[in-house]
C-alpha cells in the first residue's frame, strides 16, 4: 500500500515550458514534505522541502504548492531545462517515525 | 568533502551467498539508514540506526541484518540473498534525530541476485 501516491510516471516537457508533478497522501500526520531529485548513478539530493502550516515554498525556479485540505502537495518547476531532467520523488515524514515516506517517483525529461 | 559512500557499486551474486554492503559517512551524523529503490515503488526503508548499538526495523527488513558498531559505519548485511532483493541499495545519513533534517544519500549499490 503506497502511502504517498506521486504521478505521473513520465513526464515530458520542453525547454521553458512548466513542469508539474503531483503527489497525494492519506496519512493526516504527516508533518513534512520534502521533494528529492536524483540524476542517473546517483542518489537522491533534497531539492525543496515544505511544512504543512504554509501553502506555498520557492526556491528559485522551483515551488511546492500544498494543499492540506485536499491532501496534496506539488512541484512546479518553472522555465525548464535541459539540466532539469532527472527522476523526482516526493516525500512525507511524521515526526518521531524516523523515516520517509516515499513516493514512486516520476522521470523528467526536458527537451532542448 | 562531506559525503556518503558505498561500496561495491555493482555486485552480481548468486542465490544463498552471503554478502555485505558497506556504507560510510564523514560527517559525524548520528542517524543512518538503508532503502531499497525498485520501479514502481519509490524508495522503502529497510533498518534505520539513531546511534552506535542503536537500529531498528523500518518497512522491509525481511532477509536483511545491520550493524552499527562504530558511528560513521552502517554496513548492510544479506546472509542468504533471494533474486527478490535485485535492487537498488541506497544509503543515507543525517546529523540527528529530527525527521525534517536533510538526509544526505550514498551514490547507490545495484545489486543482481541470480
Amino acid at each position: 500500500q503506497q502511502q504517498v501516491k506521486q504521478s505521473p510516471q513520465s513526464l515530458i516537457v520542453q525547454k521553458g515550458g512548466i513542469s508539474i508533478i503531483n503527489c497525494a497522501y492519506e496519512n493526516t500526520a504527516f508533518d513534512y514534505f520534502p521533494w528529492y531529485q536524483q540524476f542517473p548513478g546517483k542518489g537522491p539530493a533534497l531539492l525543496i522541502a515544505i511544512r504543512p502550516d504554509v501553502s506555498e515554498k520557492k526556491e528559485g525556479r522551483f515551488t511546492i504548492s500544498f494543499n492540506k485540505s485536499a491532501k496534496q502537495f506539488s512541484l512546479h518547476i518553472m522555465d525548464s531545462q535541459p539540466g532539469d531532467s532527472a527522476t523526482y520523488f516526493c516525500a512525507a515524514s511524521v515526526q518521531g517515525a524516523q523515516k520517509l515516506v516515499f513516493g514512486q517517483g516520476t522521470r523528467l525529461t526536458i527537451n532542448p | 568533502e562531506a559525503q556518503v559512500t558505498q561500496n561495491p557499486r555493482y555486485l552480481i551474486t548468486v542465490t544463498g551467498k552471503k554478502l555485505t554492503v558497506t556504507c560510510s559517512q564523514n560527517m559525524n551524523h548520528e542517524y543512518m539508514s538503508w532503502y531499497r529503490q525498485d520501479p514502481g515503488l519509490g524508495l522503502r526503508q529497510i533498518y534505520y540506526s539513531m546511534n552506535v548499538e542503536v537500529t531498528d526495523k523500518g518497512d522491509v527488513p525481511e532477509g536483511y541484518k545491520v550493524s552499527r558498531k562504530e558511528k560513521r559505519n552502517f554496513p548492510l548485511i544479506l546472509e542468504s540473498p533471494s533474486p527478490n532483493q535485485t535492487s537498488l541499495y541506497f544509503c543515507a545519513s543525517r546529523r540527528g534525530r529530527s525527521e525534517q533534517e536533510t538526509q544526505y544519500f550514498g551514490p547507490g549499490t545495484r545489486l543482481l541476485v541470480l
